[in-house]
């Protein structure tokens, strides 16, 4: 089955310690995307990835890094400068991201949870 | 102001009633508009996709566009308890060679027995 794969599903991280999200798609999607979710404050774009070996930042970047080496994978590292990571993490894909109409569809993983102990 | 508005609710209704979700948005530059279900600790889904304003059937669901008054809605016909989730209505921007989706807050929905 075509998808979006997210792990793990919960994740725990400990006071300056850098944690990693994996996101994996086999839709063969050229543009990948993170967001994070927070009650009542709806998605917001932490980064996203047009092509392999090119990212740009979204709005909420600080305290976040990601890779594209791969046109499957975009993990996203959430480092020890966030000081606020609780919260829910949602990786999505598109074919593309500067086309039109309904090629730009983004289609999500089921999302990973971080707290912090 | 926020791009996009939208009542984060909680809304609750019986089982078979018509359900009204709404949103309103700021630029008119919005062209495509989207309603996505998220059910609790799950990924968003697409429901429903739309570009001109008017209505767009699917099933038991009508999404609305009113481009003049900056207002999409999502009806959900004869509502059932499978329906209780998360939806997130979102719309299209191209900025800076990008098409960056913008999403609403979400509106809760309980649909009970």
């Amino acid at each position: 089955d075509g998808g979006i794969t997210q792990s793990p599903k919960y994740l725990f991280r400990k006071e300056g310690q850098n944690v990693t999200l994996s996101c994996e798609q086999n839709l063969n999607h050229d543009a990948m995307y993170w967001y994070r979710q927070d009650p009542g404050q709806g998605l917001r774009l932490i980064y996203y990835s047009q092509i392999v070996n090119d990212f740009q930042k979204g709005d909420i970047a600080e305290g976040y890094s990601v890779s594209r080496e791969k046109k499957e994978s975009f993990p996203l590292t959430v480092t020890s400068a966030q000081k606020n990571p609780t919260a829910f993490y949602l990786c999505a894909s598109s074919r593309g991201t500067v086309l039109a109409g309904r090629r730009n569809i983004q289609y999500f993983g089921a999302g990973t949870r971080l707290s912090v102990l | 102001q926020k791009e996009v508005e939208q009542d984060p609710g909680p809304l609750s209704v019986p089982e078979g009633a018509i359900v009204s979700l709404n949103c309103t948005y700021s630029n008119s530059a919005f062209q495509y508009f989207m309603w996505y279900r998220q059910y609790s600790r799950k990924g968003p889904e697409l429901l429903m996709y739309t570009y001109s304003s008017g209505n767009k059937e699917d099933g038991r669901f009508t999404a609305q566009v009113d481009k003049s008054s900056k207002y999409i809605s999502l009806f959900i016909r004869d509502s059932q308890p499978s329906d209780s989730a998360t939806y997130l209505c979102a719309t299209n921007l191209l900025s800076g060679g990008y098409n960056k989706l913008i999403f609403g807050a979400g509106t809760r929905l309980a649909v009970h027995p």
